[in-house]
């Protein structure tokens, strides 16, 4: 169970293009998505929360114009990357967690998504 | 302001052997905390977690011990497997108005050797 699918797995575009990432809870209603990007040997950076049909929360630093986040529905959210800039590169992973209860903290990851911009 | 410290960044262990990695952390108000596996290019996977009421939590191979006073978290692996051969994540989470969020450390890349 838990288990957290994103697509694609690998995108490469050219500068100014957008790219849209796709996140889904497949055997559970997720109410809180997340969105993480890790640059190579570090941590994961938490960009946003997302709750269903609601507005994301961002993370300071992260440009909400830059990173579009919607989440319409209990298993799916998706990220859109706008006109991408060779920065922007980096691997994407999404987490989604089922409640926001005690005892319901813990996350399940997708398998993430690189993103080259070329 | 890293919250979630892990310094070591990496630790080779014989197979066999006990695997400890440790987690410091310096947010009071982290009430759970949690460990994921991470292998290259891929997400992270929950391993076990433990809440901020309990000092010992354990499943199978793996042990995470919590002291609060301290502010100190360690997993520890037993017997080490060539298949733990990954990064290990330390995490806690904390709550916000009614919701909360997970803050990650930098990690500890585990080796096991033959």
């Amino acid at each position: 169970g838990a288990v957290v699918s994103q697509h694609p797995s690998w995108v490469i575009c050219k500068s100014g293009t957008s790219v849209k990432i796709e996140c889904r809870s497949l055997d559970f209603q997720a109410t809180t998505m997340f969105w993480y990007r890790q640059f190579p040997k570090q941590s994961l950076m938490l960009m946003a929360t997302s709750n269903e049909g609601s507005k994301a929360t961002y993370e300071q630093g992260v440009e909400k114009d830059k990173f579009l986040i919607n989440h319409a529905s209990l298993t799916l959210s998706t990220l859109t990357v706008t006109s991408a800039h060779p920065e922007d590169s980096s691997f994407y992973i999404c987490s989604a967690r089922e409640g926001a209860g005690a005892g319901q903290e813990t996350q399940y990851f997708g398998p993430g998504t690189r993103l080259l911009v070329l | 302001d890293q919250q979630v410290k892990q310094n070591s960044p990496s630790l080779s262990v014989q197979e066999g052997r006990i695997s400890i990695l440790n987690c410091d952390y310096t947010n009071s108000m982290f009430d759970y905390f949690l460990w994921y596996k991470k292998y290259p290019a891929e997400g992270p996977t929950f391993l076990i977690s433990i809440s901020s009421i309990k000092d010992k939590n354990e499943d199978g191979r793996f042990t995470v011990f919590l002291n609060k006073s301290a502010k100190h978290l360690s997993l520890h692996i037993v017997p080490s497997q060539p298949g733990d051969s990954a990064v290990y994540f330390c995490a806690a989470s904390v709550r916000y108005s009614s919701a909360s969020k997970i803050i990650f450390g930098s990690g500890t890349r585990l080796s096991i050797r033959p």
